[in-house]
């Protein structure tokens, strides 16, 4: 089955850059959905297809994907970013959709 | 705004069933494929199963193959997971989430699962 691969965690500064991973076999054949989940609360996408952003989701977040690895990237990290973030994607050969296994974005 | 509204969560035995509903108002129903999504305690998000808009295409994941079954009632702007032979791994909080096109789009609150003896 296909497999998506997020660390853990990363830890970031406000008003510096945080680049969260995914990374799977050939992933740049796929389309790669961002979402943003806080404690206690139902995810959020904030990037879907590589690098769109659905309407209400700040310019600071984008996406890309290229060979085995797609990037979220937010700029200017805010207090309120600090959240877990999982990509996923769908697997046609299984017709499923599979999850990264999350990242924890903590702002020091 | 849309809203979505999971129920039907709660406290099931192993081997035991429950069936949850989501109910959805403020948009066109049949125009969007929905999902179940899970998240056991501390986990991280796990895809359980996805039907399409007209409900004539479904899918399962491996974990709730043969023992869940979705499906939706259009006419009532609803959605269903019907669970059966229920096991302590099944312990979640359930969501649900609206796909128009490639992405969940939107999801509900959730609804907790525990399976438990």
């Amino acid at each position: 089955s296909y497999v998506l691969t997020q660390s853990p965690s990363v830890s970031v500064a406000p008003g510096q850059t945080a680049r969260i991973s995914c990374g799977g076999d050939s992933i740049e054949s796929k389309s790669v959905h961002w979402f943003q989940q806080e404690p206690g609360q139902a995810p959020v996408l904030v990037v879907y297809d590589d690098t769109d952003r659905p309407s209400g989701i700040p310019e600071r977040f984008s996406g890309s994907n290229s060979g085995n690895t797609a990037t979220l990237t937010i700029s200017r990290v805010e207090a309120g970013d600090d959240a877990d973030y999982y990509c996923q994607v769908w697997d046609s050969r299984r017709e499923h959709w599979v999850f990264g296994g999350g990242t924890k974005l903590t702002v020091l | 705004e849309v809203q979505m509204l999971e129920s039907g969560g709660g406290l099931a035995q192993p081997g035991g069933s429950l069936r949850l509903s989501c109910a959805v108002s403020r948009l066109t129903f049949t125009s969007y494929a929905m999902s179940w999504v899970r998240q056991a305690p501390g986990k991280g998000l796990e895809w359980v199963s996805d039907i399409s808009g007209s409900g004539g295409a479904t899918y399962y994941a491996d974990s709730v193959k043969g023992r869940f079954t979705i499906s939706r009632d259009n006419s009532k702007n609803t959605l269903y997971l019907q669970m059966n032979s229920l096991t302590v791994e099944d312990t979640a909080v359930y969501y649900c989430a609206r796909r128009k096109r490639t992405a969940f789009e939107g999801w509900g609150q959730g609804t907790l699962v525990t399976v438990s003896s």
